[in-house]
C-alpha cells in the first residue's frame, strides 16, 4: 500500500511565529511531489511541484524542501499570518499513481 | 476563464437514486480527474480520464461511473446511491497526466448526502 503521511494533522500557531510540518512517504520509485494549500469552503490550490532530490521551493514566505532518498518533504511558513490558515495537502506521484495525504490543518492564532 | 467548474454545488439523494455530476473546464486541459473527500481520509481519486477518449479507474472506482464526454467535459454517475457515497466531491484537471508533475487545478465540489 503507498502511503502518504502528513505531521502533524493539526497546529496551532501564534501569529507572527514561523512553523513548518512533514510530508513523509516511501522513497522508492519517486517522481515528483506536490504540496497543496486548502483553505475552507474551497478548493486546493498548487503551492509548489517538487521532482529532484534537494529541490527547495520559496513563493514569499511559503518555502519547501524535498528529499527523496530519505522519502520526506518539509513545508515551512516564516511569520505566520491570519490567511496562512488553511489545511496543507501533499501528494506523490509514483507508479503512475497520484495518492494525497491526509493534511496538515494549521490554525494561526491573533 | 472560470477554471474548472461542478454542478450542482449541493444534492440530496434517496439510497437506490441515481444522478450525475457535471465537471467541465475552460483551460483546454488533456487530463481530468474525480476525487471524494471524505473526512480523515484525504482526497482520493474515483476515476481520471488522461486524455478525451480514455477513462481509468483511480483508487475507489466501485458505484461509479464516467464519461469523458468531449475534451471540456468530465461527468460522473451514481448509478444506485448508497450512503457510503455520502461525500464531498471535487473535479480536476491538468495539462497532461503522461507528464505526472504537472498541478492539477481544482473546481469548487459537489457535497453530496445519500439518506
Amino acid at each position: 500500500i503507498l502511503n502518504v503521511e502528513q505531521s502533524p494533522q493539526s497546529l496551532h500557531v501564534q501569529e507572527g511565529d514561523s512553523t513548518n510540518f512533514t510530508c513523509s512517504f516511501p522513497s522508492s520509485n519517486f517522481y515528483a511531489l506536490h504540496w497543496y494549500r486548502w483553505e475552507t469552503a474551497k478548493s486546493p490550490e498548487a503551492l509548489f511541484v517538487m521532482t529532484l532530490n534537494g529541490d527547495e521551493k520559496k513563493k514569499g514566505r511559503i518555502s519547501a524542501t524535498l528529499n527523496t532518498k530519505e522519502g520526506y518533504s518539509y513545508l515551512y511558513i516564516k511569520g505566520s499570518q491570519p490567511e496562512d490558515s488553511a489545511t496543507y495537502l501533499c501528494a506523490l506521484n509514483r507508479d503512475d499513481k497520484i495518492i494525497f495525504g491526509k493534511g496538515t490543518r494549521l490554525h494561526i492564532l491573533p | 476563464n472560470a477554471g474548472v467548474t461542478q454542478t450542482p454545488k449541493f444534492q440530496v439523494l434517496k439510497t437506490g437514486q441515481s444522478m450525475t455530476l457535471q465537471c467541465a473546464q475552460d483551460m483546454n486541459h488533456n487530463s481530468m480527474y474525480w476525487y471524494r473527500q471524505d473526512p480523515g481520509m484525504g482526497l482520493r481519486l474515483i476515476y481520471y480520464s488522461a486524455s478525451e477518449g480514455t477513462t481509468d479507474k483511480g483508487e475507489v472506482p466501485n458505484g461509479y461511473n464516467v464519461s469523458r464526454l468531449n475534451k471540456r467535459e468530465f461527468s460522473l454517475r451514481l448509478e444506485s446511491a448508497a450512503p457510503s457515497q455520502t461525500s464531498v466531491y471535487f473535479c480536476a484537471s491538468s495539462v497532461y497526466r503522461g507528464q505526472l508533475q504537472e498541478t492539477q487545478y481544482f473546481g469548487p465540489g459537489t457535497r453530496l448526502l445519500v439518506l
